[in-house]
């Protein structure tokens, strides 16, 4: 089963705009990563946060992490038509291999 | 350096039958990952392979199956195909200490099961 519920399931803004998805999750974690696809072909890696961490910023990218409530945010800064994708979150269990994906959240960056 | 790359890209299969998918990891990864995608969804773990054992499991059943070589290459087979089985079929690698960070994809193999 999928661990991460992400919210919302469909996103459409204005280029330039800035973009929030929401990740919940189920159970204790070592780390939260966030992946895009483009058009239902192969995932790229966005950004790790691990359990201990609480916020971080990788470019136009800010992932916080809050481990009480489970839940994790992804927000681009002024976004482009270039970011038009879908976003999932992941997260990986303490002592396993694998993670588990949401659902994910399509965004539309419209130019 | 070339990524992780998958073949074929697109299958066409008929129920009852069998197939074989492809799989090398990025040059330096020796772990293996597949997952299954159906549309609309999430990607979900099928297994995992590190030094040509099966590591980790989802819960996908037996009629799944992999094998990882030892040039770290990797097979998914799926037997007695069923019509549910149509999804995107994604491996990824990855290296290193912690086989569950920073994982790269390949496209993806599209099965279609009629």
């Amino acid at each position: 089963s999928q661990q991460g519920e992400e919210d919302p399931q469909a996103l459409s803004i204005q280029e330039g705009e800035n973009a929030t998805m929401n990740c919940s999750y189920k159970t204790s974690i070592n780390n939260l990563q966030w992946y895009r696809q483009n058009s239902g072909r192969g995932l790229v890696h966005l950004i790790l946060i691990r359990s201990n961490e609480r916020e971080k910023h990788s470019g136009r990218l800010r992932v916080t992490l809050d481990t009480s409530k489970k839940s994790s945010s992804l927000l681009i800064t002024a976004s482009r038509a270039a970011d038009t994708a879908s976003y999932f979150c992941a997260t990986a269990e303490t002592g396993a291999n694998n993670l588990f994906f949401g659902t994910g959240t399509r965004l539309t960056v419209i130019p | 350096d070339a990524g992780v790359t998958q073949s074929p890209t697109h299958l066409i299969k008929t129920r009852g039958q069998q197939v074989t998918l492809r799989c090398s990891p990025k040059s330096g990864h020796d772990t293996v990952s597949w997952y299954q995608q159906a549309l609309g969804q999430g990607p979900q773990f099928i297994f995992q392979y590190y030094e040509e054992e099966e590591r980790q499991r989802g819960n996908f059943p037996d009629r799944f199956s992999g094998h990882q070589f030892p040039n770290y290459s990797s097979e998914l087979n799926v037997n007695a195909l069923l019509l549910g089985d149509s999804a995107l079929y994604l491996c990824a690698s990855s290296g290193g200490r912690w086989a569950n960070e920073k994982l790269f994809f390949g496209s993806g193999t599209q099965l279609s099961v009629l």
